[in-house]
């Protein structure tokens, strides 16, 4: 069964430093989310991408996010600088195209800021 | 702001009873809704879709949406302690999916 990929699935960092998340989506899925969600409550959209393009990225702290998608298949999320209010689930999900089809979730990344 | 409201529970059943998980959202135009389980420290996995007025089946999970109402809901049948989990609730509008903060649900054996 096709999965969504992400890695890695746990990562501790201090503050200050960098840190990068990779995501590998179903195959053929053309939109690619990422999202983060604190313990507690639902995830919240980052970034969204249609094929190599950002969608939506009106919730990103561009000032220490960013994120692409070069090839329109696999994306990289990162951060830098992480700061301790960062720590959280990060999720990535993709889906056929658009928000209106299904969308189907990575194993996440469990961040810890320290 | 466009919102989608979950009772947060926890919603306790015996196990064997219909638990019934409810959601309501706030965007009129909202065509698409989803229902995810989690288990606590895993992430999202989509159980339901519904598009439609009426109800949908499958399995032990029947999904019902009444968009007059901006109401969806998600009802398990013969539940079981493997049900325990928080269920999300989402609503499409546009290029958008938004998440309810969830309703964690707990059968007992």
């Amino acid at each position: 069964e096709a999965e969504v990929a992400q890695s890695p699935r746990y990562k501790i960092t201090e503050k200050s430093q960098a840190v990068a998340f990779w995501c590998d989506p179903i195959s053929g899925h053309a939109t690619l989310y990422w999202y983060r969600q604190i313990l507690g409550q639902g995830p919240e959209l980052l970034v969204q991408f249609q094929d190599e393009s950002v969608v939506d990225d009106s919730q990103l702290p561009k000032d220490r996010f960013s994120a692409e998608r070069l090839k329109g298949v696999d994306s990289t999320l990162k951060i830098q600088p992480a700061e301790l209010g960062d720590s959280a689930m990060y999720l990535c999900a993709s889906s056929l195209a658009g928000a209106r089809y299904e969308q189907y979730f990575g194993p996440g990344t469990r961040l810890t800021v320290t | 702001q466009k919102e989608v409201e979950q009772n947060s529970g926890p919603l306790s059943v015996p196990e064997g009873a219909i638990a019934s998980l409810n959601c309501t959202y706030s965007d009129r135009v909202s065509q698409s809704f989803f229902w995810y389980r989690q288990y606590s420290g895993k992430s999202p996995e989509l159980i339901m879709s519904i598009y439609s007025n009426g109800d949908k089946e499958d399995g032990r999970f029947t999904a019902q949406l009444n968009k007059a109402s901006q109401y969806v809901s998600l009802l398990i049948r013969d539940s079981q302690p493997s049900d325990s989990a928080t269920y999300l609730c989402a609503a499409n509008a546009g290029n958008m999916l938004t998440f309810g903060g969830g309703t964690r649900l707990m059968v007992k054996p």
